[in-house]
């Protein structure tokens, strides 16, 4: 099956800076790789997703880029600001476990005013 | 539009009690819908996953069980609690396999 590792674990940053989010997995046949934000103790949230025919998406703030070649896809947050801290998990899906969400660990951002 | 309903949102279970938590979408027809847990700082573990009515495609072994009575009610269930099935419980729901999931407020259970 799937398996997607997530890095960092935690990460702070002053507000205003970028923060990257990388994640690496198994499965060359995934194609779907959504991003959640779960602020604590609420529901994750997708942020942003992206599909394995494009290399990269931007919706404001927050881009992701995707590389198959090495089998890995970012998260970049741009202009940080407080309300972005919380915890965000990349996932995978696609091949052999179509439809069914692999996540990566989290990774805990802090933004400090 | 579409919303999705989980209840309880907190519950508090002695070790060996039965367990049933319900999850319901509204707004759409013929869901895919997923159990998953979130044990404490930790990612989510698709626990169960169902395409349609009575089909359910389990991912874990382990002592909690999956029922979808209607299209769009979905029920997570144990006949005995452990320990170890303390958690953060979420429904999710998506229109087919490989769209975005969406997830319920969660259910919080502690087994005492």
């Amino acid at each position: 099956g799937e398996n997607v590792e997530q890095h960092p674990s935690t990460l702070s940053v002053q507000e205003g800076d970028s923060a990257v989010i990388k994640c690496t997995y198994s499965d060359s046949a995934s194609n779907y790789f959504p991003w959640y934000k779960q602020e604590l103790g609420k529901r994750p949230q997708l942020i942003i997703d992206i599909r394995s025919n494009v290399g990269e998406k931007k919706d404001q703030r927050i881009a992701v880029t995707l590389n198959k070649t090495a089998k890995h896809f970012s998260l970049h947050i741009t202009e940080t600001q407080p309300e972005d801290s919380a915890v965000y998990f990349c996932a995978a899906t696609g091949g052999t476990s179509y439809g069914k969400l692999t996540f990566g660990q989290g990774t805990i951002l802090t933004v400090h005013p | 539009s579409q919303t999705i309903h989980q209840w309880p949102a907190t519950l508090v279970q002695p070790v060996g009690s039965p367990l049933s938590l319900e999850c319901t979408v509204e707004g759409t027809s013929n869901p895919n819908l997923y159990w998953y847990r979130q044990a404490a700082g930790r990612g989510l573990q698709l626990l169960f996953y169902s395409v349609g009515i009575g089909q359910i495609s389990s991912e874990v072994p382990q002592n909690l069980s999956a029922s979808r009575p209607q299209d769009r009610q979905f029920i997570l269930s144990s006949k005995k609690l452990l320990l170890s099935d303390s958690g953060f419980y979420l429904c999710a729901w998506s229109l087919d396999p490989g769209q975005p999931q969406h997830f319920g407020d969660g259910t919080r259970l502690s087994i005492l």
